[in-house]
């Protein structure tokens, strides 16, 4: 079974542009969750999608949002990039939510310049 | 509000010798916990949960975690470490029966000196 993936990889953009990063689950998979992780405040949550409705949102400002789609992968979104947006992005899938066993993608490296 | 927290940023502890990553939680019910593993370039992997039920939990790779509800800890550990476990270490929380998002410590990093 192939794992989770995320698309680009690395992404180089400079403040005050939008990013949009993509992430596919494990076949059958129907929760997508996404985090930043940073040195400094370690991994935190973004939102977690099932189903194609948004179940849970993290702390974060209103420029990050995301989607899911009817095949279960799944989109996130950040518009007018700020310097601090400069993070590891990353999904996770799972079969019904995060209270299970998440499935980790690689990330993508996020960069503001 | 649910938190967790690791209270070591690094652990050293040379080869052979048992290992403790430490966790403390907070919720208001009862809590879902886990462990996952960053190792170097590689992604997230799950190690453990504690969902009910016994209180030592036995997760991949030899490492164990006990719950102490009274404590509100969640401490990883594995009795004889090995270098290839050397990662980052994450534990996280979340209440059970709500709808509440997962929480994630700042992490740990384990070195194993050979």
């Amino acid at each position: 079974k192939a794992g989770v993936t995320q698309t680009p990889r690395y992404l180089i953009k400079t403040r005050g542009q939008q990013v949009t990063l993509s992430c596919s689950p494990i076949s059958g998979h129907r929760s997508v969750s996404w985090y930043q992780q940073t040195p400094g405040q370690g991994l935190q949550f973004l939102f977690e999608y099932f189903s194609e409705t948004q179940r849970n949102k993290g702390n974060f400002p209103g420029r990050f949002s995301g989607r899911q789609f009817s095949n279960s992968r799944s989109e996130m979104n950040v518009s007018t990039l700020e310097l601090g947006d400069s993070a590891l992005y990353l999904c996770a899938s799972s079969l019904t939510g995060t209270a299970y066993e998440q499935y980790f993608g690689p990330g993508t490296r996020l960069t503001v310049t | 509000a649910q938190s967790v927290a690791q209270p070591e940023d690094q652990v050293n502890v040379a080869e052979g010798n048992p290992l403790t990553v430490k966790c403390t939680y907070s919720v208001s019910g009862n809590p879902y916990l886990f462990w996952y593993v960053q190792y170097p370039n590689r992604g997230l992997q799950f190690l453990l949960k504690y969902i009910t039920g016994d209180n030592l939990v036995k997760g991949s790779y030899g490492f164990e975690a006990e719950f102490n509800k009274s404590q509100t800890s969640f401490h990883l550990k594995k009795p004889s470490a090995l270098v290839s476990d050397s990662a980052l270490y994450f534990c996280a929380v979340k209440e059970v029966n709500r709808d509440d998002k997962i929480i994630f410590g700042k992490g740990t990093r384990l070195h194993i000196l050979p």
